[in-house]
């Protein structure tokens, strides 16, 4: 059963366009959400987070918004660079340390 | 880049066997976590750590154990290795609970025939 979902399992956009990135959770109970970012053969970096009690948080070119009515998360990237290129992994965490990821979305930014 | 490393990167075993992974900081932070990443289900926290001697279940924790007697190692074992355990193990570190961020070792890659 998993509770968060990325249906999307690829998004490709042209450089300098934006990125937009979806998740969709089940359990209301999620109160923290994130993004994670991996390149091939690396660990998961951190890239933002937000709290239940929020519904924006910007950092950059990178901004998380939170319709917590909807159960829906996403991640714009703006201006998108052939650097952003990556699987982005959705995370949620109920209570501490249970943290469920959805299964990521490759973003090819092409030049 | 946070200190931590993962050993082995790659391994191949057979059924039955058992394997041990072995995660390292350098960062001296408290908690620690074993995850397993497979396609179409993302990351799924096995084990993990809150201290020296503490640790707790997953997600997926069935199959496996784990242990830590130093701040610096956790150790992910595979009593007897199945094929359903081929998968990409990466190692997380994080100062607090989950909701600081975890700092990601670069993986260990085990195929189980």
């Amino acid at each position: 059963d998993q509770q968060v979902k990325q249906n999307s399992p690829s998004l490709s956009v042209q450089e300098g366009r934006i990125s937009i990135l979806n998740c969709d959770y089940t359990n209301s109970m999620f109160d923290y959400f994130l993004w994670y970012k991996k390149y091939p053969a690396e660990g998961p970096t951190f890239l933002i987070s937000i709290s239940s009690i929020k519904d924006k948080n910007e950092d950059g070119r990178f901004t998380v918004f939170l319709n917590k009515s909807a159960k829906h998360l996403s991640l714009h990237i703006v201006p998108s660079q052939p650097g952003d290129s990556a699987v982005y992994f959705c995370a949620a965490i109920i209570f501490n340390n249970d943290m469920r990821f959805g299964a990521g979305t490759r973003l090819t930014v092409k030049p | 880049d946070a200190g931590i490393t993962q050993s082995p990167r790659h391994k191949v075993t057979e059924t039955g066997t058992p394997v041990t992974l072995r995660c390292h900081q350098t960062e001296n932070h408290r908690y620690m976590y074993w995850y397993r990443q497979d396609p179409g289900h993302g990351l799924r926290l096995i084990h993990y750590s809150y201290g020296v001697k503490d640790t707790d279940k997953g997600e997926v924790s069935d199959g496996y154990s784990v242990s830590r007697s130093k701040t610096e190692d956790f150790l992910l074992t595979l009593e007897s290795a199945t094929s359903s355990q081929t998968s990409v193990y990466f190692c997380a570190i994080s100062e607090g609970p989950s909701t600081d961020t975890q700092y990601f070792g670069p993986g260990t890659r085990l195929t189980v025939l």
